[in-house]
């Protein structure tokens, strides 16, 4: 099953921004959105995002979410040694009536 | 507190069978959408099975359909994956995720599917 496209890897250094991106189709971002999750090896993933861009309590505003057309966004601003991690969208396919997650962005603070 | 454990996860031949089970403290597992997903060893997250609240929608990746079966009790507060037909490709960390987004995990379960 197809999933959704994320950039491998980005460097940036402490208390930049990064962008990440989450590219799908009108089937599932373009219809749905995408959730975005943090992923810290050996521990379970926490989710950042909701499909519709909104923060679950807890959150810090240092991550904030868009989209535009079949494209996601996350954002990091203030980069902090703790948000190197793997960082993945998700969301709802329509087509392939599944669940699909991105294929993964490594994020290494500098 | 919330908490979510898995269990169920162990070394088993290929061919054969497994139930993983989730149980939660702390939340109603009846009110969400319940998922299985998967990480394999030095690969991504992998979307395996979700069911509905009520248990009448099931949905599963083409890899696993005919040998998974995801189910639910919800007046016991849990759920399970009967895993049959194990492969080796199906060794993983099994993470029990619920809500419309994945909200809230389990620490996951280690399958190891090796002769």
């Amino acid at each position: 099953q197809a999933g959704l496209t994320q950039p491998p890897s980005v460097s940036k250094g402490l208390r930049e921004t990064v962008t990440l991106t989450c590219t799908g189709n009108s089937y599932n971002v373009g219809n749905e959105g995408a959730a975005w999750l943090q992923h810290h090896q050996g521990h379970p993933p926490k989710l950042l995002s909701y499909r519709n861009n909104n923060r679950p309590s807890g959150i810090s505003e240092r991550f904030s979410a868009s989209r535009s057309g079949n494209t996601a966004s996350l954002t990091i601003t203030g980069l902090q040694p703790e948000d190197g991690a793997d960082y993945y969208c998700s969301t709802w396919d329509y087509s392939l009536r599944a669940y699909v997650f991105g294929t993964g962005t490594k994020v290494t603070v500098l | 507190d919330v908490q979510v454990v898995e269990s169920g996860g162990d070394l088993v031949q290929p061919g054969g069978s497994l139930r993983l089970s989730c149980a939660a403290s702390g939340l109603s597992l009846r009110n969400y959408w319940m998922s299985w997903v998967r990480q394999a060893p030095g690969k991504g997250l992998e979307w395996v099975a979700n069911i509905k609240p009520d248990g009448s929608e099931k949905y599963y990746v083409d890899s696993v359909k005919g040998r998974f079966i995801i189910y639910r009790d919800n007046a016991k507060n849990s759920l399970h994956l009967q895993m049959n037909s194990l492969r080796a490709e199906d060794t993983a960390v099994y993470f029990c995720t619920g809500g419309d987004d994945p909200d809230f995990w389990g620490q996951g379960t280690l399958v190891t599917v090796s002769s």
